[in-house]
C-alpha cells in the first residue's frame, strides 16, 4: 500500500526566504503530481513528474524526483505572501497512473 | 476554463436524506474519474475509481452501499451519500484525466463540493 509522507506540515516563513518541502513515498510509483490548495478552494495542478531525475520549474516553485529514493521536493526561491496556501504531493499507483495517494500537506504561510 | 465540473458546490441535507453530487468531464471523455473526501484541513482520501459502464472500485473502508457511484456516461460520474448523517459533512473532490490534451498528463480536479449534514 503506497504511503505520502511531507515534511515539514507547517512552514512559516518570511517573504524573500527559500526552502524546500519533502515528499516521501513508500512503494515504487510511475509519477508524482505537485498541487496547491487555497483555503476553501479545490486543487490547483503544479506540476507532472514523470521520469527519475525530472525538474520542473515554474516561476518561484521549482519540483523535483528521486524515484530510487523515491522521494519528491518542491523548492520554494524567494517566497511571496501569494505563494501562502497548502501544497500537496500525490504520488500515482502502481496499478493505476491515473489513481493519486496525497501527502499530508504542507501548509505554508509567507509573512512581510 | 474548468476541465472538470462538479455541482452542486454546495449542499446542505438533513440527517437520513441523500444526495446526489455530479462530475462532469467537459469537452472530453472520461472512461474513469476519481472520488476523494477532505476533511477540514486534512489531506485528500481516496474514496473511490468511477468505471465507465461497471462497477465502481472502493478504498478499503469506504462502505460501497452508503456511497454510491454511478458511471453511465463517458462525461458524468455521481457519487450519492445515502442515509446522510452530520459525520459525512465534508468536501467531496473528483478527478479526470484528459488524455487528448497536449498537457495530457496532467489530472484535472472539479471544484469541489461542500456537504454539511444538518
Amino acid at each position: 500500500e503506497l504511503k505520502v509522507e511531507q515534511n515539514p506540515l507547517f512552514l512559516s516563513m518570511q517573504e524573500g526566504k527559500n526552502y524546500t518541502i519533502y515528499c516521501n513515498y513508500s512503494t515504487t510509483s510511475d509519477r508524482l503530481y505537485w498541487y496547491r490548495q487555497d483555503p476553501g478552494k479545490s486543487l490547483e495542478s503544479l506540476f507532472v513528474l514523470l521520469s527519475n531525475g525530472a525538474v520542473k520549474q515554474e516561476g518561484r516553485l521549482m519540483a523535483s524526483l528521486d524515484t530510487k529514493a523515491r522521494l519528491s521536493t518542491l523548492h520554494i526561491t524567494a517566497a511571496v505572501h501569494d505563494l501562502s496556501a497548502t501544497y500537496f504531493c500525490a504520488p500515482s499507483s502502481s496499478y493505476n497512473t491515473d489513481k493519486l495517494i496525497f501527502g499530508t500537506g504542507t501548509r505554508l504561510q509567507v509573512f512581510p | 476554463g474548468a476541465v472538470v465540473s462538479q455541482h452542486p458546490s454546495r449542499v446542505i441535507c438533513k440527517s437520513g436524506t441523500s444526495v446526489k453530487i455530479e462530475c462532469r468531464s467537459l469537452d472530453f471523455q472520461a472512461t474513469t474519474m476519481f472520488w476523494y473526501r477532505q476533511f477540514p484541513k486534512q489531506s485528500l482520501m481516496l474514496m473511490a475509481t468511477s468505471n465507465e459502464g461497471s462497477k465502481a472500485t472502493y478504498e478499503q473502508g469506504v462502505e460501497k452501499d452508503k456511497f454510491l457511484i454511478n458511471h453511465a456516461s463517458l462525461t458524468l460520474s455521481t457519487l450519492t451519500v445515502t442515509s446522510a448523517h452530520p459525520e459525512d459533512s465534508s468536501f467531496y473532490i473528483c478527478s479526470a484525466r484528459d488524455r487528448g490534451r497536449p498537457s495530457g498528463n496532467t489530472i484535472y480536479f472539479g471544484e469541489g463540493s461542500w456537504l454539511t449534514v444538518v
